[in-house]
């Protein structure tokens, strides 16, 4: 079973632009969470789509969206990039269940260096 | 508010040696508890996970974590350590619901000495 994909896996982007990345779930799969890491912060929630919904909401500002198609794939979006949205984003899918069975896996991440 | 304390930085141990990395967690109820490893440039790999019962949960790669409640601990810890074993390791706690919004600790960076 493939795993969790994450495109780009490198970016570069000026301040004031904006950026999209891809999750793409493991199959059948219906919960993508993301999840920004940074030297200083750490890891850091940022949201979860289950079934095309945001279900849950780290706590991050209005520049920071994300989607969820019908397939499950998800993308994040960042608006009007600033140097401190450098980061590695991760996703996690899951089956999105919440049972104790549940497991998040992790995808390799995409490197965003904001310059 | 969850929260979750990793209190070493930067652990450094001989290969063969035994390991045991401290995590401390703040939360209300009976907490989900899970351990992570992240490899240089690699995304996030579950070693184990706590949700009930045995207090004792073993996981990948011989690794194993005690819930205490008393002591609010998810120590891990395993027996004889591989240079393989050098990574970053994470703790982190989940809301009620299960693991769809973790929170983690700020990370143990792990060191193997041949």
């Amino acid at each position: 079973k493939a795993g969790v994909t994450q495109t780009p896996r490198y970016l570069i982007k000026t301040r004031g632009q904006q950026v999209t990345l891809s999750c793409s779930p493991i199959s059948g799969h219906r919960s993508v969470s993301w999840y920004q890491q940074t030297p200083g912060q750490g890891l850091q929630f940022l949201f979860e789509y289950f079934s095309e919904t945001q279900r849950n909401k780290g706590n991050f500002p209005g520049r920071f969206s994300g989607r969820q198609f019908s397939n499950s794939r998800s993308e994040m979006n960042v608006s009007t990039l600033e140097l401190g949205d450098s980061a590695l984003y991760l996703c996690a899918s899951s089956h999105g269940t919440s049972g104790p069975q549940e497991t998040q896996y992790f995808g390799p991440g995409t490197r965003l260096l904001v310059l | 508010a969850q929260s979750v304390t990793q209190p070493d930085i930067h652990i450094t141990v001989s290969e063969g040696a035994s390991l045991e990395l401290r995590c401390n967690y703040s939360y209300g109820a009976t907490p989900y508890l899970f351990w992570y490893v992240q490899s240089p440039g690699q995304g996030l790999q579950l070693l184990l996970k706590y949700f009930s019962g045995d207090t004792l949960v073993q996981g990948i790669k011989g690794f194993e974590a005690e819930f205490k409640r008393s002591q609010s601990s998810f120590n891990l810890r395993k027996p004889s350590v591989h240079w393989s074993d050098a990574a970053e390791y994470f703790c982190a706690v989940g809301e009620g619901r299960g693991d769809d919004k973790i929170i983690f600790g700020k990370g143990t960076r792990l060191h193997i000495l041949p």
